[in-house]
């Protein structure tokens, strides 16, 4: 495969549920990301790796946990989630941890919280 | 902090007809500026970008966009749009500061009438 895929496409769970969104890029890259895209809202930024270590995280509630075994590989955790974060969560990756290089973005996972 | 402002939420041009989608964006020195688009059910994909150099930026799928600082804009524009253009858009300002985080507007609808 080629690019940014993201597994699964959808998810239904409770509130009461533990799940786990993953993501993978075949680019080689080094940097990767988490977007929350919500109805009406601009698109949020979540966490950003580079080079595996976390780098950012956007005031995101711990109910969120994200985990990057590796530059290729990026999972986000989900554990007690409410019904507000039913939302497209968008992987993406980057070459690097610059502002000029290009976010490439997986298709997202719609998640929606019961 | 950056911001970004798409003025129009919805846009309808008829096929063959030229299109602008506006963008505006707040920040104190020289930004870093995006389009994207997204198609139903994929994640985004990057058009063009500025960062430097000549004002009028080449993106693909025939898009254009100028930088004008004087009108703290950067707007999309194609001069024959095709059914397939139809699509959501994103503008998006990064500080230049190395830290992955882009800043995206509300994003603007494009439907195409045949």
């Amino acid at each position: 495969e080629t690019g940014v895929t993201q597994t699964p496409r959808h998810l239904v769970m409770g509130m009461t549920n533990k799940k786990s969104l993953k993501c993978e890029q075949h680019l080689g890259h080094n940097a990767m990301y988490w977007y929350k895209q919500s109805a009406k809202k601009p698109l949020e930024l979540m966490f950003v790796y580079s080079l595996e270590e976390r780098v950012e995280n956007n005031s995101v509630p711990s109910r969120f946990s994200p985990e990057c075994p590796n530059s290729s590989h990026l999972f986000l955790h989900l554990h007690t989630l409410q019904p507000e974060d039913s939302a497209l969560y968008l992987c993406a990756s980057s070459q690097e941890l610059r502002d000029t290089d290009t976010q490439y973005f997986g298709p997202g996972t719609r998640l929606t919280v019961l | 902090a950056q911001s970004v402002t798409q003025p129009d939420i919805h846009i309808t041009v008829s096929e063959g007809a030229s299109l602008e989608l506006r963008c505006n964006y707040s920040y104190g020195a020289t930004p870093y500026l995006f389009w994207y688009v997204q198609s139903p059910g994929q994640g985004l994909q990057l058009l063009l970008k500025y960062f430097s150099g000549d004002t009028l930026v080449q993106g693909i799928k025939g898009f254009e966009a100028e930088f004008k600082r004087s009108q703290s804009s950067f707007n999309l524009r194609k001069p024959s749009v095709h059914w397939s253009d139809a699509a959501e858009y994103f503008c998006a300002v990064a500080a230049g500061t190395n830290a992955g985080k882009s800043t995206f507007g509300d994003g603007t609808t494009l439907t195409v009438k045949p």
